[in-house]
C-alpha cells in the first residue's frame, strides 16, 4: 500500500490564495481527489481528475500535480472555505485500493 | 439527484458484528460502472477507506480490515451493506456509504451514521 501526507494545519487571510499539498508515491501514477469537510457534515468532493470540479463547486478551487505532490489551490479564500481538506488517490499497487491523506485543517483569518 | 442513506444500530458490543445498510434513491444500484463503498471516520480523526464493490460484484477491501469486512449488494432493495466482524472500540466511527464512478473519487456520500462499540 502507499501513504499520502498532508500538513495538519494551514491558515490563509481572507481573499488571499492558499495551496494545500498532498505527497505520496501513488500520485506519480494517479490523480488526487480533494474533499472539503465542515464540522458535523459529510465530506464534499471539490476536485477530481486532472483538474475537474463537480457541479456547484466554485471556480476558486483548482487542482494540480507535480511529481509526487498534488495541490489544491484556493484563489481568493472566503470565510466559508474554512474546513478540513482531505486528499485521496488510488493505491499505487494497482489493486484498486484507495488511500486518504490525514487531512489539513484550513483556517481563514 | 442520486442520494445515499445509511441505517443500522448505533451501538454494538465488543466482539460482535457491525452491520450497516445503505439505501440508494433516485438511481439504480445496478448501473454500469458504479463503485459502491464505505468510508469511516473515528471521532476527531481522518477518513479511512473500508472497501468498495464494483457493479459487476468484484470487491476491494482495505488490507488492514480485509479479514473482518464484507460488502454485499441487494439489488432487489436497491441497497448495499457493510459487515465488520469482531469489533473493538477502535471501530467506533462515523460510517459513510459512498459512490464513485472511477473507484476512488467519491462524488456521492451519505450523511453518515455514528457507530459506537461499547459494552
Amino acid at each position: 500500500s502507499s501513504e499520502l501526507t498532508q500538513d495538519p494545519a494551514m491558515s490563509v487571510a481572507l481573499g488571499q490564495t492558499v495551496r494545500i499539498t498532498c505527497q505520496g508515491d501513488s500520485l506519480r501514477s494517479y490523480y488526487a481527489s480533494w474533499y472539503q469537510q465542515k464540522p458535523g457534515q459529510a465530506p464534499v468532493l471539490v476536485i477530481y481528475g486532472k483538474n475537474n470540479r463537480p457541479s456547484g463547486i466554485p471556480d476558486r478551487f483548482s487542482g494540480s500535480t507535480s511529481g509526487n505532490t498534488a495541490s489544491l489551490t484556493i484563489t481568493g479564500a472566503q470565510a466559508e472555505d474554512e474546513a478540513d481538506y482531505y486528499c485521496n488517490s488510488r493505491d499505487s499497487s494497482g489493486n484498486h485500493l484507495v488511500v486518504f491523506g490525514g487531512g489539513t485543517k484550513l483556517t481563514v483569518l | 439527484q442520486l442520494q445515499l442513506q445509511e441505517s443500522g444500530p448505533g451501538l454494538v458490543k465488543p466482539s460482535e458484528t457491525l452491520s450497516l445498510t445503505c439505501t440508494v434513491s433516485a438511481g439504480s444500484i445496478r448501473s454500469n460502472n458504479y463503485y459502491w463503498g464505505w468510508i469511516r471516520q473515528p471521532p476527531g480523526k481522518g477518513l479511512e477507506w473500508i472497501g468498495s464493490m464494483y457493479y459487476s460484484g468484484t470487491t476491494y477491501y482495505n488490507p488492514s480490515l480485509k479479514s473482518r469486512v464484507t460488502i454485499s449488494v441487494d439489488t432487489s432493495k436497491n441497497q448495499f451493506s457493510l459487515k465488520v466482524s469482531s469489533v473493538t472500540a477502535a471501530d467506533t466511527a462515523v460510517y459513510y456509504c459512498v459512490l464513485s464512478f472511477s473507484g476512488y473519487d467519491f462524488g456521492y456520500w451519505g450523511q453518515g451514521t455514528l457507530v459506537t462499540v461499547s459494552s
